[in-house]
């Protein structure tokens, strides 16, 4: 069964270092998330990205955050400057474009823990 | 503003009974309602959905329940096994694009007493 993969499983960093998260995709999807959950939180969405562009994001994707596909299998979180608050499970999800259904299909997530 | 997943926070019953796990959302726009399951450590997983349209969908060994007059939704796992222990997610998401976000909600905790 597709699977969407996401590496690296855990990152740790310094605050103020850049952290870029990866992700591929299922083969046949279009549409693109990231989310992100906080320990002993809710899942929150952080963006959407379809055709190489944005769709929508939310008040936590500010200026430090940015996403990327840079080729024709990754997907890609970049956070510019990372803050203590920062560290949270971050999970990819992709969706098919066409079909019955819009479900999103979760990756198993990069733990990031910021220093 | 947006509300979806208003929980218990947890769940606990014996293994071989139904679960039944509710959640209430705020939010009228919502189309589409998903339950996920989350097991430690790993990524929410799609167990079922069910759209506005409908008030009725059935998998395997799992029902979802949806009354749109008071805004609940449910699921119902029947003869609950020891796999099933994880934290179930209702969540909605407001519309059929498939590049909707959705809204999470926070979650019940279930757990099976042998």
């Amino acid at each position: 069964e597709p699977e969407v993969t996401q590496t690296p499983s855990h990152q740790v960093t310094q605050m103020g270092q850049e952290v870029i998260l990866r992700c591929v995709p299922i083969s046949n999807h279009l549409y693109f998330y990231w989310y992100r959950q906080i320990l002993g939180q809710k899942v929150e969405f952080l963006v959407s990205f379809y055709n190489n562009e944005i769709s929508e994001k939310s008040e936590i994707f500010d200026d430090q955050f940015s996403v990327e596909r840079p080729d024709g299998s990754n997907f890609t979180l970049k956070i510019r400057s990372t803050k203590l608050e920062d560290s949270a499970m971050y999970f990819c999800a992709s969706s098919a474009s066409t079909g019955p259904t819009e479900t999103q299909y979760f990756g198993p997530g990069t733990r990031l823990l910021v220093l | 503003g947006e509300s979806v997943g208003l929980h218990l926070p947890t769940l606990s019953v014996q293994e071989g009974d139904n679960s039944i796990i509710n959640c209430a959302y705020s939010n009228s726009a919502s189309d589409y309602f998903i339950w996920y399951k989350q097991e430690s450590g790993k990524g929410p997983q799609f167990i079922i959905d069910i759209r506005s349209n409908m008030d009725k969908r059935q998998g395997q060994r799992v029902t979802v329940l949806l009354n749109k007059t008071v805004k609940h939704l449910s699921l119902q796992i029947a003869a609950t096994q020891p796999g099933d222990s994880a934290v179930y997610f209702c969540a909605g998401a407001p519309g059929y694009s498939s590049a909707s976000k959705i809204i999470f909600g926070s979650g019940t905790r279930l757990s099976i007493r042998p």
